[in-house]
């Protein structure tokens, strides 16, 4: 149980495009989604807490157009990365908590971005 | 804030030896929750165990097992007859229940065969 799914695993884009993530948690209900950034060896930074029904809560730093967030249904949170530049270029990842008191976060496979 | 600590950036095991990896971490909350979670090669950060502060027994988890010190804010993993497959990144992360969890910098262990 506790399975959460992102897609698309890779990605490869133009500068200025857009790229949309989804992040869905398959077996359970998820009320609050979160969305990482993770540098090549190094730790993950939280770019942004995605509540349902609610806007997302980000991160100092993290710029709110450009990464746009939506958690629409209690299963799906998506990630657009907006005017995609070089220095977009990330693997981002998503967990998911279960149902409203779960504590435990769990992840999904992560996706990586490429912005030519 | 809180702020997780792992001092060890590399690691090394001789399979089916033991290894322990450590973190500390700084906070004034009494009620916490402490994790390890394992980055493999693919990526896909999986839980490897789970610590509640207000339980004073250690967490096991079949060859895991923490060693965890309240008062001393310490919360290492302990890993018997490792294997191959226990090459990973560790991180170490804590969180205050329903808020946002913080990640150590993370022990990169390599077993050896």
């Amino acid at each position: 149980g506790a399975v959460v799914s992102q897609h698309p695993s890779r990605v490869i884009c133009k500068s200025g495009t857009s790229v949309k993530i989804e992040c869905r948690s398959l077996d359970f209900q998820a009320t609050t989604m979160f969305w990482y950034r993770q540098f090549p060896k190094k730790s993950l930074m939280l770019m942004a807490t995605s509540n349902e029904g609610s806007k997302a809560t980000y991160e100092q730093g993290v710029e709110k157009d450009k990464f746009l967030i939506n958690h629409a249904s209690l299963t799906l949170s998506t990630l657009t990365v907006t005017s995609a530049h070089p220095e977009d270029s990330s693997f981002y990842i998503c967990s998911a908590r279960l149902g409203t008191s779960g504590v435990t976060q769990y992840f999904g496979p992560g996706t990586r971005l490429l912005v030519l | 804030a809180q702020t997780v600590t792992q001092s060890q950036p590399e690691m090394s095991v001789q399979e089916a030896e033991t290894v322990t990896l450590s973190c500390t971490y700084d906070t004034s909350e009494n009620n916490y929750y402490l994790f390890w979670y394992k980055q493999p090669p693919s990526r896909q950060m999986i839980l490897v165990i789970r610590q509640e502060a207000y339980k004073q027994q250690n967490a096991t988890e079949n060859r895991f097992s923490v060693n965890f010190q309240k008062a001393a804010k310490s919360f290492s993993l302990k890993i018997s007859d490792s294997q191959l497959g226990d090459t990973a990144m560790y991180f170490c992360a804590f969180t205050g229940g329903y808020q946002k969890v913080t990640f150590g910098t993370g022990t990169k262990l390599q077993v050896i065969p």
